[in-house]
């Protein structure tokens, strides 16, 4: 059974700064690895999404890398702002040509705040 | 395109009354998707339709659960008898599904609806 861990469950970082959250998963068989930001009450966000054969995304100041084989991703938000402050959530989806299934399991998520 | 819907938003009942939401996938993707997420948790999957066939239920969705998407376009999910263990947000998330060599896809969420069982 694939199992998402997040690290740290919740940050604080003043504004300006450069961060990185932590993203491990179980099962290394796996289509691909998506990052969503959450906002308080609210739905989710797509960020960046790897495909299995990727080493990282880009998307203005986040970087999100995965190494498939030590089932490790992180997630780089440069330049922090009190804006990026939300809960950021870990996604793997399973290859289903390995018997996996659509359905996308899902981490903790880290709660972010950025101070101004 | 104005993206994935979800109806209603928020949901307050008693407990042992049934509930139904509505989900509107992007127009064209032919995957839907439902999840359930409580306090502090990461969504947890429940079902999965290609089009308007069932292709997969999560043990989480008792038999008090049923999700119907009669003609490959929106998404109902009724709750019967609601528990208070029940209360949590329901989020819908639809993907576009063409295979084309890609079997899978970006999913892309709704803004959920917020159930309270009293």
């Amino acid at each position: 059974k694939q199992e998402v861990t997040q690290i740290p469950a919740a940050l604080s970082v003043p504004e300006g700064e450069n961060l990185v959250l932590n993203c491990s998963f179980t099962d290394s068989a796996i289509y691909n690895l998506q990052w969503f930001r959450q906002d308080p009450g609210k739905g989710l966000t797509s960020l960046l999404l790897i495909q299995s054969s990727q080493r990282e995304q880009t998307s203005g100041r986040l970087n999100a890398s995965l190494d498939k084989s030590s089932g490790r991703s992180t997630l780089y938000i440069a330049a922090s702002q009190p804006g990026d402050s939300a809960t950021y959530l870990c996604a793997v989806s399973e290859d289903i040509t390995q018997g996996g299934s659509e359905k996308l399991v899902f981490g903790k998520g880290t709660k972010l705040t950025v101070n101004p | 395109d104005t993206g994935v819907s979800q109806d209603p938003r928020h949901k307050i009942t008693k407990r042992g009354q049934n509930v139904t939401f509505r989900c509107d996938p992007i127009s064209e993707h032919n995957r839907l998707y439902w999840y359930r997420q409580t306090l502090g948790q990461g969504p947890e999957f429940l079902t999965y339709f290609q089009n308007e066939a069932q292709l997969e239920k999560s043990r989480l969705l008792s038999d008090r659960f049923s999700a119907e998407r009669p003609k490959g376009s929106f998404s109902t999910l009724e709750i019967q008898r609601t528990e208070q263990g029940d209360s949590a947000m329901y989020l819908c998330a639809s993907s576009l599904g063409v295979t084309s060599g890609r079997l899978q896809e970006t999913q892309y969420f709704g803004p959920g609806t917020r159930l309270l069982v009293l």
